[in-house]
């Protein structure tokens, strides 16, 4: 079966400091993957995906970045974390094809400083 | 572009009865997906329930079902029996162009 694995759990920044988030999928290949950021109380909001190594679509401009060095693996960085950083973050899978479910890790709940 | 819209205030459900989330939705294709998920206290987004445009009949998943209404561009959860698991805010989602437009979230919190 498939799974996701998602870390850290829970990350606490200084301003100005770099970041780096990694998500890997298991028992899949070529997988669309997905990053998300939900704001405290809110919906979710779509900051990048990749349909396939290498290919990063940006959805947000800001001074986040991502990156897919293998099939299953996708990173979420940032050179200089800002307060307006602070959020959970979610990445996510699904398989290619018509109408696929996203399957979501659990999650990383970030505080910027 | 997709748009999904979930416009209810939180919602106080009894134990055991049966609660009804919002949705509707804007798109001009012809083919498109919709999806339910949970987000309980804990954060993680669980997978619900599927329903696609050209289904003949509305989705079911244990105690969840979907009422489909396409031409009213609705597809309402429906959560039968509630139990105090149940309690968690509830996304609705459509799909479109690799990925998932999501609605602003029903939050519902079952009594005992």
């Amino acid at each position: 079966s498939q799974t996701i694995h998602q870390w850290p759990a829970t990350l606490v920044q200084p301003v100005g400091s770099p970041l780096s988030l990694e998500c890997t999928v298991e028992g899949t290949s070529n997988p669309n993957l997905y990053w998300y950021r939900q704001a405290a109380g809110r919906g979710l909001q779509l900051l990048f995906y990749s349909v396939g190594i290498g290919q990063i679509s940006s959805e947000v401009p800001q001074n986040l970045s991502a990156s897919r060095p293998q099939d299953r693996q996708f990173i979420l960085s940032s050179k200089k974390l800002l307060l307006s950083d602070s959020g959970f973050y979610l990445c996510a899978w699904r398989s290619t094809g018509l109408n696929q479910p996203q399957h979501f890790g659990d999650g990383t709940r970030l505080s910027i400083l | 572009a997709q748009k999904i819209t979930q416009t209810q205030p939180g919602m106080f459900v009894q134990e055991k009865e049966a609660v009804t989330l919002d949705c509707t939705y804007d798109t001009s294709d012809p083919s498109y997906g919709l999806f339910w998920y949970k987000q309980p206290s804990s954060g993680e987004m669980i997978f619900l329930i599927y329903q696609g445009s050209y289904d003949q009949q509305n989705a079911t998943e244990g105690r969840y079902s979907l009422n489909f209404q396409k031409a009213r561009k609705s597809a309402n959860l429906v959560i039968s029996a509630s139990q105090l698991g149940d309690s968690a805010m509830y996304f609705c989602a459509m799909d479109g162009n690799n990925r998932l437009a999501f609605g602003k979230g029903n939050q519902v919190v079952v009594i005992p």
